[in-house]
């Protein structure tokens, strides 16, 4: 398997504009993650689904954020309007088995500067 | 609700030396706890975890980790650097009732010294 796959690796764009990352999770997972990485607030939750599924969403930052995965090997988190406060490495993750006790598989990330 | 602490930024060690990152959680049990590495401009990689039974656990690459409930600690341990180890360590911990959210520490930034 190629494992989790995210495009575009990297997006360079322009404040009030909107923003669509893709993740393709590893075949036969049945958890899909979406994470966020800056520098201030670290590594954060920001909704993970379940079978297609949003299982929990409270981490989405604003209404501005949007997820959602069709079938189970594509998902998007859509940012509408972008601002340079969303500027962040965003990690999508995929895993087996229900719970916390399984291993989590993370993409190479998309890296998004809002200007 | 639990949390994880990992008191140090940045660390350095010498090629061959031995190495350990400290981490702290808060839990009121047993949590599930994990160590993932992050190489430049990589997503992370699961090094260990650790749910139950024998306090050492064994990852990959050489890595392990001591449980310590006394101390609320899971460091990770390496007897000898070398140079591809340089990255960034995540402690994450989760809890039976979390369902599938894992809390992860700031990380701890790894230089290696020639």
């Amino acid at each position: 398997d190629a494992g989790v796959i995210q495009s575009p690796r990297h997006e360079v764009t322009e404040m009030g504009q909107e923003v669509t990352l893709r993740c393709k999770p590893i075949s036969g997972h049945d958890y899909l993650f979406w994470y966020r990485q800056t520098m201030m607030r670290g590594l954060e939750l920001l909704i993970y689904f379940n079978n297609n599924v949003p299982i929990d969403d409270s981490g989405m930052p604003e209404d501005r954020f949007s997820a959602k995965m069709p079938n189970a090997s594509f998902s998007t988190l859509k940012i509408q309007p972008s601002e340079p406060r969303d500027s962040a490495v965003y990690f999508c993750a995929s895993s087996f088995l229900a719970g916390v006790s399984d291993e989590q598989f993370f993409g190479p990330g998309t890296r998004l500067t809002v200007l | 609700a639990q949390s994880v602490t990992q008191p140090d930024i940045h660390i350095t060690v010498s090629e061959g030396a031995s190495l350990e990152l400290r981490c702290n959680y808060s839990y009121g049990a047993t949590p599930y706890l994990f160590w993932y590495v992050q190489s430049p401009g990589q997503g992370l990689q699961l090094l260990l975890k650790y749910f139950s039974g024998d306090t050492l656990v064994q990852g990959i690459k050489g890595f392990e980790a001591e449980f310590k409930r006394s101390q609320s600690s899971f460091n990770l341990r390496k007897p000898s650097v070398h140079w591809s180890d340089a990255a960034e360590y995540f402690c994450a911990v989760g809890t039976p009732s979390s369902a599938s959210k894992i809390i992860f520490g700031s990380g701890t930034r790894l230089s290696i010294r020639p």
